[in-house]
């Protein structure tokens, strides 16, 4: 069964850094492009970034908002992916969710976010 | 940056009835290659979003068939046949045409 369960959610201060996980099972994550979305309060849904497959290089995007103070990363060994979240704001609260998609997420192109994690709560505030 | 407007905001329903909502964009969305690359997703109360149609009009694995979309270019159109009760969320319209992906901001279907 394929999953993926974000963690490392919780209460950080605005300046303060914050490491998500997202563990996955259930498929061979080495070919596909593990992503980051996130949802603040009450509001829809936001792309911070992403991470391509080992064999696409394991280049990244990111968001405006985010990029130079978040980085995605990951470790196909450990079936782990990332998101190091430096220089908080509070603007950056929310749920963060993982997902997948099969290939190299070149664009245009179809992502097949098929699979969702439940997401982990992040709150930045003093 | 690719900004999608969806309407309406909300959307009451009677179970039965057909429903639609519409997604438009500031940049054409229609590739050289003849593909849309604007998908629908919806969000159901507490859970995490799932893929309803991608690329437009093509329908994801295990959606039901009173879902449907349509539109090219900048207009799209997501249209349910006959809402049923498990159909209440938020549906989102969002773009693959080029980073950053983008989300239309949400119509949320409730049954009245």
């Amino acid at each position: 069964e394929v999953q993926l369960v974000e963690s490392g959610g919780g209460l950080v201060k605005p300046g303060r850094s914050l490491r998500l996980s997202c563990t996955v099972s259930g498929f061979t994550s080495d070919d596909y492009l593990l992503t980051w979305f996130r949802q603040a309060p009450g509001k829809g849904l936001e792309w911070v970034g992403f991470i391509r497959g080992k064999i696409y290089g394991e280049t990244t995007e990111y968001a405006a908002s985010v990029k130079g103070r978040f980085t995605i990363s990951r470790d196909d060994s450990r079936r782990v992916a990332y998101l190091q979240m430096n220089s908080l704001k509070v603007e950056d609260s929310g749920i963060y969710y993982c997902t997948r998609a099969p290939g190299p997420g070149k664009l245009p192109g179809f992502l097949d976010f098929d699979y969702w994690g439940q997401g982990t709560l992040v709150t930045v505030s003093s | 940056d690719i900004v999608l407007t969806q309407s309406p905001l909300s959307l009451p329903v009677t179970p039965g009835e057909p429903a639609s909502i519409s997604c438009r964009s500031t940049e054409s969305l229609l590739d050289s290659n003849g593909y849309n690359y604007l998908d629908w997703y919806l969000q159901k109360p507490g859970r995490s979003p799932q893929l309803l149609i991608y690329l437009g009009s093509d329908r994801a694995s295990g959606v039901p068939d009173r879902f449907s979309g349509s539109g090219s270019g900048t207009d799209f159109t997501l249209k349910i046949s006959r809402v049923e009760a498990e159909d209440v969320g938020v549906y989102y319209c969002m773009q693959t045409l080029q980073t950053p992906l983008t989300f239309g901001g949400g119509t949320r279907v409730e049954i009245k």
